[in-house]
């Protein structure tokens, strides 16, 4: 089946400081690549979408230029979370589609655990 | 945009019972539903989806039920085990090129 690999998948950072997550899908093309955020208890928010080779789509509330989404090839989605502060920590994780396999749905990553300290 | 609400927001049922979650959503447009389950600290597992041109599906234990013109959909799980304690997100979508809308999530405990 469809399998998305996250890396890294938890990291430690100093607050102002820096942190690229990457997801690769493994052996399908993801045209599309979702971007959510998981605090504690709560449900899955999303942040952004982003469509191979096109800029993000932000969510309402969410900074585009704090959380930088790169999808440059139809395997690789990146999200850098540039000067992360305290309130940043959360679970990120990523989901793949592909228009060439509508009916396979949404394949997750195994979420990035960010603790800024 | 999209509106999704779950109930409960927590169940506890006895081993062997049945489990029911409920979810209602806002946009006539959306066309996918799946349920979600999630242990802590993991990725979302699917268990079940529905989309709009049927009414009812069922895998083993697990059954979705969607009623569009209420625009409500249910999971029910039967003979429920201690490993089906997990927190199950129901969410909606119009495609796999759209976006998902969670749900505010239910955690199901089953006590032996």
């Amino acid at each position: 089946g469809a399998v998305v690999s996250q890396h890294p998948s938890w990291v430690i950072c100093k607050s102002g400081t820096s942190v690229k997550i990457e997801c690769r899908s493994l052996d399908f093309q993801a045209t599309t690549m979702f971007w959510y955020r998981q605090f504690p208890k709560q449900s899955l928010m999303l942040m952004a979408t982003s469509n191979e080779g096109s800029k993000a789509t932000y969510e309402q509330g969410v900074e585009k230029d704090k959380f930088l989404i790169n999808h440059a090839s139809l395997t690789l989605s990146t999200l850098t979370v540039t000067s992360a502060h305290p309130e940043d920590s959360s679970f990120y994780i990523c989901s793949a589609s592909s228009l060439a396999r509508p009916l396979d749905g949404y394949t997750f990553g195994s979420g990035t655990r960010l603790t800024v300290v | 945009g999209e509106n999704v609400e779950q109930h409960p927001s927590t169940l506890s049922v006895q081993e062997g019972d049945s489990a029911v979650i409920k979810c209602t959503y806002s946009d006539s447009a959306s066309n996918y539903f799946p349920w979600y389950k999630q242990e802590l600290g993991k990725r979302p597992q699917l268990i079940i989806d529905i989309r709009s041109n049927v009414g009812e599906k069922k895998d083993q234990r697990i059954a979705v039920t969607l009623n569009k013109t209420a625009k409500h959909f249910s999971l029910h799980i039967t003979e429920t085990q201690p490993e089906d304690s997990a927190v199950y997100f129901c969410a909606s979508g119009t495609g796999t090129a759209s976006k998902l809308t969670f749900g505010t999530g239910t955690r199901l405990q089953v006590t032996l």
